[in-house]
């Protein structure tokens, strides 16, 4: 397994334009996260699923976010009318839980948006 | 009040320091990550603990439940440990910290 894998690594476009951003997580994993960084700050929550199921979204995304994972496998983030705020590091992460328990966490190396 | 709080915020140690990050919670969780970021790096995974102690080569991490907190030592540090070291909780989804930045210098 290659690990997570997050496409495209850079993306500028212009303001007003819709993005959508790809993660393929490991293989069997079944939680898949999605996150935010902005430059010096930590990671900022957005949304994550359980398999195929949203289980929550960040209340500080508005409706120009949307996520998907329709097969449980690879998901997708979407950004329709892209803002100049929109302009950071899109973070993609998965792991293994069983019922109560925790797995341990494998990042991808991000996709990088920026918004002129 | 943050629900994940890390200190300190910046850390510069010399080499072969003795290092200490701290990372409180107040929000019961499952299990505690501690992350590490490189400069235009990506992020990686030092340990998950959801009692007790961890070591990896001269990186410790301990937990406990009941106060809440979680500290990461660095034994021996070296200008290559230079990263954000960052606490995440886990709750089902994950709580961040807003990470703790060392630099150590040869």
């Amino acid at each position: 397994d290659t690990g997570v894998s997050q496409n495209p690594r850079h993306k500028i476009t212009k303001r007003g334009q819709n993005v959508t951003f790809r993660c393929d997580p490991i293989s069997e994993h079944n939680r898949l996260y999605w996150y935010r960084q902005t430059l010096g700050q930590g990671p900022e929550f957005l949304t994550y699923f359980q398999n195929e199921a949203q289980l929550e979204k960040s209340r500080l995304l508005s409706d120009r976010f949307s996520a998907e994972r329709p097969k449980g496998s690879f998901s997708t983030l979407e950004i329709q009318r892209t803002e100049q705020g929109d302009s950071a590091m899109y973070l993609c992460a998965s792991s293994l839980r069983w019922t109560q328990s925790a797995g341990e966490l494998f990042f991808g190396e991000g996709s990088r948006l920026t918004v002129l | 009040k943050n629900e994940v709080e890390q200190s300190p915020q910046n850390l510069t140690a010399q080499e072969g320091e003795f290092i200490t990050i701290n990372c409180s919670y107040s929000v019961g969780i499952s299990a505690l990550h501690w992350l590490q970021q490189h400069p235009g790096g990506g992020i990686v995974s030092l340990f998950m603990l959801s009692s007790g102690k961890k070591k990896h080569g001269r990186l410790i991490a301990t937990i406990n439940i009941q106060e809440k907190h979680s500290s990461l030592h660095i034994t021996a540090s070296h200008p290559r440990d230079s990263a954000v070291y960052i606490c995440a909780v886990d709750q089902g989804n994950l709580i961040f910290g807003k990470g703790t930045k060392l630099s150590v210098k040869p």
